[in-house]
């Protein structure tokens, strides 16, 4: 039930712009994105769920297509804070209260 | 802020030992989880509770057990280490209910080396 993650890992200059992609097998309820810098817990960014609309906070936002069972991790201007380790994590059912993390997307911005 | 400790950062125990790890939230939450992360597998949930005394498998639970005596406090136990266990542990918590709402909080995890 583990979803998918792509690309594996990317790398970017400051300014440049990058989309996290993150699909399942299964029809979710719910996609959590997280993000984990090195040596540090994961930090919760946002939930998209099921029948609702497009999620963003400053320069990074997600979608979720609930028919593709996939969600989409948007970040635009990239900055040197942006570097980590992103996770999606999904619930298949209401409640379920457990989620499914992909292996991640390392994601690096230099000057 | 909810806060979820983990009481070590660093752990080295020997094969065959017995190892507990702890993690304590102080924010009332019904919910708790434990995950091991290792590289390019991701974080891969071991065991959760819903409520005191709760407790489900999650997608790897060979090899370990959960104590939830209180709701603060979640346990981790592996009853016999093995050197396949070595990874880095993190904990987790969120409000009960309708938990989709709530993201995760997590603890900075404890690295655990079994030799």
């Amino acid at each position: 039930q583990q979803p998918v993650q792509s690309p594996q890992a990317v790398i970017l200059r400051e300014g440049e712009d990058a989309v996290i992609n993150c699909s399942s097998s299964k029809a979710l309820y719910s996609v959590h994105w997280y993000r984990q810098k090195h040596g540090e817990a994961p930090v919760f960014l946002m939930i998209l769920l099921k029948g609702g609309e497009q999620k963003g906070h400053d320069k990074i936002s997600a979608s979720f297509n609930e028919k593709k069972q996939q969600s989409s991790l948007y970040l635009t201007a990239s900055q040197l804070s942006y570097s980590g380790t992103y996770f999606c994590g999904t619930e298949i059912q209401a409640g379920a209260n457990n989620l499914f993390f992909g292996t991640g997307t390392r994601l690096t911005v230099i000057p | 802020d909810v806060k979820v400790t983990q009481s070590s950062r660093y752990l080295v125990k020997r094969t065959g030992e017995k190892v507990f790890l702890e993690c304590v939230q102080d924010m009332d939450h019904e919910n708790m989880f434990w995950y091991r992360q290792d590289p390019g597998l991701g974080l891969r949930l071991i065991y959760f509770s819903y409520d005191v005394k709760m407790k489900e498998k999650g997608d790897i639970p060979e090899g370990y057990s959960v104590s939830r005596e209180k709701k603060e406090r979640f346990s981790l136990i592996l009853e016999s280490a093995s050197t396949n266990q070595t990874s880095m542990y993190l904990c987790a918590s969120t409000p009960g209910g309708a938990g989709a709402i709530y993201g995760y909080t997590f603890g900075s995890g404890t690295r655990l080396t079994v030799v």
